[in-house]
């Protein structure tokens, strides 16, 4: 069966760096794109951007340039998401998810890791 | 790229018929016959209800329906279960630079 299984919860302090893993199993890695969703707390959905895991080809969010990478290792059928200069307000729950058919139709999700940035 | 636009709330008793809309753009919603549902119960990771606006993927109940008219798109589900109860969001693709959008949510109240 499909799985993508994400690394554990995080604390970062506010200038730090976190990155998020997400391994895929049960499908053909490459064939899939990857998404980076997240959801503060008590807050919506939102887009931060795709993978491709075949090319390693990306497409972020215009608000994630810059400070955003999204990286995978087909060796492992692990996606990866780094988020730098991390602020108090990037505390959230990050998901991975895996695009259908490349329309943004989401039909696997990671469980979600929660990232908290606190002094 | 704006968040589209859902209702914050809506209710229904068990056995009753809700709708849910989701308001957009020509850029999104109204370009492209490519909006998605969501259902996520509290700590939980969201779950694909409904693609391609009418579409639904293997184990969901038919009670959940989409349509789309224009900029809105509407998720409703018929025959209320308490299980129903959670936040509904929806998205759309937009387009190959802006690419993906979510709705703002809706949490829906089973009463």
């Amino acid at each position: 069966q499909v799985q993508l299984v994400q690394s554990g919860a995080e604390v970062k302090r506010p200038g730090a760096s976190v990155k998020v893993s997400c391994k895929a199993s049960g499908y053909t890695f490459i064939a899939y794109y990857i998404h980076w969703v997240r959801q503060a707390p008590g807050q919506g959905l939102e887009w931060m951007g795709w993978i491709n895991p075949n090319s390693g080809g990306t497409n972020y969010a215009q608000k994630f340039q810059g400070w955003v990478i999204m990286t995978r290792d087909t060796s492992i059928s692990t996606a990866y998401m780094e988020l730098s200069r991390l602020r108090s307000d990037d505390t959230a729950v990050y998901y991975c998810a895996r695009d259908r058919e490349m329309i943004f139709d989401l039909d696997y999700w990671g469980q979600g890791t929660l990232v908290t940035v606190s002094s | 790229q704006s968040a589209l636009t859902q209702p914050p709330s809506a209710s229904g008793s068990p056995g009753q018929s809700v709708t849910i809309s989701c308001t957009g753009t020509s850029s999104d919603v109204g370009g492209y016959n490519y909006v998605s549902w969501y259902q996520q119960h509290p700590g939980k990771a969201p779950k694909l209800m409904i693609y391609e606006v009418t579409k639904r993927p293997s184990g969901v109940p038919d009670r959940f329906s989409g349509s789309k008219s224009g900029n809105t798109a509407s998720l409703t589900v018929s025959g209320l279960q308490a299980d129903d109860e959670a936040d509904y969001y929806c998205s759309s693709y937009a387009g190959s630079n802006n690419f993906g959008v979510f709705g703002g949510g809706t949490k829906l109240t089973v009463l």
